[in-house]
């Protein structure tokens, strides 16, 4: 398997455009998350699903965020408007069973000027 | 509150040496705690996870402890080297559904 993956690696936009970044899982897995790092706040949990079903919301910063999984294969995390406090790394990470190893991807880079 | 401190942004120490990181937690009952390293411009791997009925778990030069009366995790490399520099994250089980993670602390091997 080809691990979780993650695009676009790069995004760079303007303040006030939509933004989505996508991710495949490994095949399998049946919990996804999604995941947002800085240097400031580390690595903060934005929310997660359970075959597809979302379970917990409660880390998606405000309104803003948007996130679904429309089936085992494919995930988005949707920023509308983005603003530059959203600047970072989102990671999207798999696993089996939820609090066991978690396999990420190798995250987006999300610059919002 | 709900915490999750990890000593020290960053450890420098010689090659050969054994490291030793701290993860400190306060308001949590994890039954599980892991133990990743992220590599720059890379998502974390997963390391080691120790149960709550562990005391101790090895991975050739790596040893994880957990203490559930003092709340902290103690994560050595022994024999460290220079490839053994990244940052390393603990992360606590929540509430048997999702985990979460510590600030980090960077390593640094110097030969």
């Amino acid at each position: 398997d080809a691990g979780v993956i993650q695009s676009p690696r790069h995004e760079v936009t303007e303040m006030g455009q939509e933004v989505t970044l996508r991710c495949k899982p490994i095949s399998g897995h049946d919990y996804l998350f999604w995941y947002r790092q800085t240097m400031m706040r580390g690595l903060e949990l934005l929310i997660y699903f359970n075959n597809n079903v979302p379970i917990d919301d409660s880390g998606m910063p405000e309104d803003r965020f948007s996130a679904k999984m429309p089936n085992a294969s494919f995930s988005t995390l949707k920023i509308q408007p983005s603003e530059p406090r959203d600047s970072a790394v989102y990671f999207c990470a798999s696993s089996l069973v939820p609090s066991e190893t978690q396999y990420f991807g190798p995250g987006t880079r999300l610059l919002v000027l | 509150s709900q915490k999750i401190e990890q000593n020290s942004e960053a450890l420098n120490i010689q090659e050969g040496k054994t490291a030793t990181l701290t993860c400190n937690y306060t308001n949590y009952s994890p039954a599980y705690l892991q133990w990743y390293r992220q590599d720059p411009g890379r998502g974390p791997v997963f390391l080691l996870l120790i149960r709550e009925n562990e005391k101790e778990k090895r991975k050739e030069r790596l040893k994880v402890t957990f203490d559930t009366t003092l709340k902290q995790s103690l994560f050595h490399i022994t024999a460290s080297q220079p490839a053994d520099s990244a940052t390393y994250l603990c992360a606590l089980e929540h509430n048997n559904n999702d985990m979460r993670f510590g600030a980090g602390t960077r390593l640094t091997v110097k030969p």
